[in-house]
């Protein structure tokens, strides 16, 4: 069975471009989250989204914004990039939501680097 | 509010001895808590988990953790390192039995293991 997958896997930008990063869950999972994970720093939680709402959302500024699909497929896009947005951003996939004790499946990133 | 603390940032042991990762985590709720491990180039990788079931949690390769309620602890365990186990490793909390998602990580310990 595939695993979650990311899209792309490297990214580089430059300062005040836009960003939009792609997850696909596993088949059956309703849950999608993105997490920002900076070099030597563990993953900061950016959005859940279950059924297609949002269901949490950690200390990121309003120019981070996300969406899920029909298909619980997702999407982050990050406007005016700032050189600190440079990481790696992961995306997990659940059953249900993470608060319930679901166990999260996470794809290999995309790291984006914002010169 | 939840938070997770992890005592050490480097642990170095060599191959045949004990491990021991700590974990203290902070929560106003019932929590939901997770080891992850993260090797280089590769993906999160679930270790183990608890969600108030039995106390002593084993999972995969041989580690296990015990929740200690009254220390607010997640230690992780093994035997006996293999060279294999060097990796980073994640302590995580969530808060149980919630409609709403948030996943808070720890900083990440840096296991080596030595021949």
């Amino acid at each position: 069975d595939a695993g979650v997958t990311q899209s792309p896997t490297h990214l580089i930008k430059t300062r005040g471009q836009q960003v939009t990063l792609r997850c696909s869950p596993i088949s059956g999972h309703k849950s999608v989250s993105w997490y920002q994970q900076v070099l030597g720093q563990g993953p900061q939680f950016i959005f859940q989204y279950y059924e297609k709402e949002e269901r949490g959302r950690g200390n990121f500024p309003d120019r981070f914004s996300a969406r899920q699909f029909p298909n619980y497929s997702s999407e982050l896009n990050v406007n005016a990039l700032l050189l600190g947005d440079s990481a790696l951003y992961l995306c997990a996939s659940s059953q249900g939501l993470a608060g319930s004790g679901e166990t999260q499946y996470f794809g290999p990133g995309t790291r984006l680097l914002v010169l | 509010a939840q938070s997770v603390t992890q005592l050490d940032s480097h642990v170095s042991v060599s191959e045949g001895t004990p491990v021991l990762l700590r974990c203290n985590y902070s929560s106003s709720y019932s929590p939901s808590l997770f080891w992850y491990v993260q090797h280089p180039n590769k993906g999160l990788q679930l270790l183990l988990k608890y969600t108030s079931a039995a106390t002593l949690v084993k999972g995969i390769n041989g580690f296990e953790a015990e929740f200690k309620k009254s220390e607010t602890s997640f230690h992780l365990t093994k035997p006996s390192a293999h060279m294999s186990d060097a990796a980073e490793y994640f302590c995580v909390v969530t808060r149980l039995n919630t409609n709403a998602g948030k996943s808070t990580f720890g900083d990440g310990t840096t296991l080596t293991v030595k021949p």
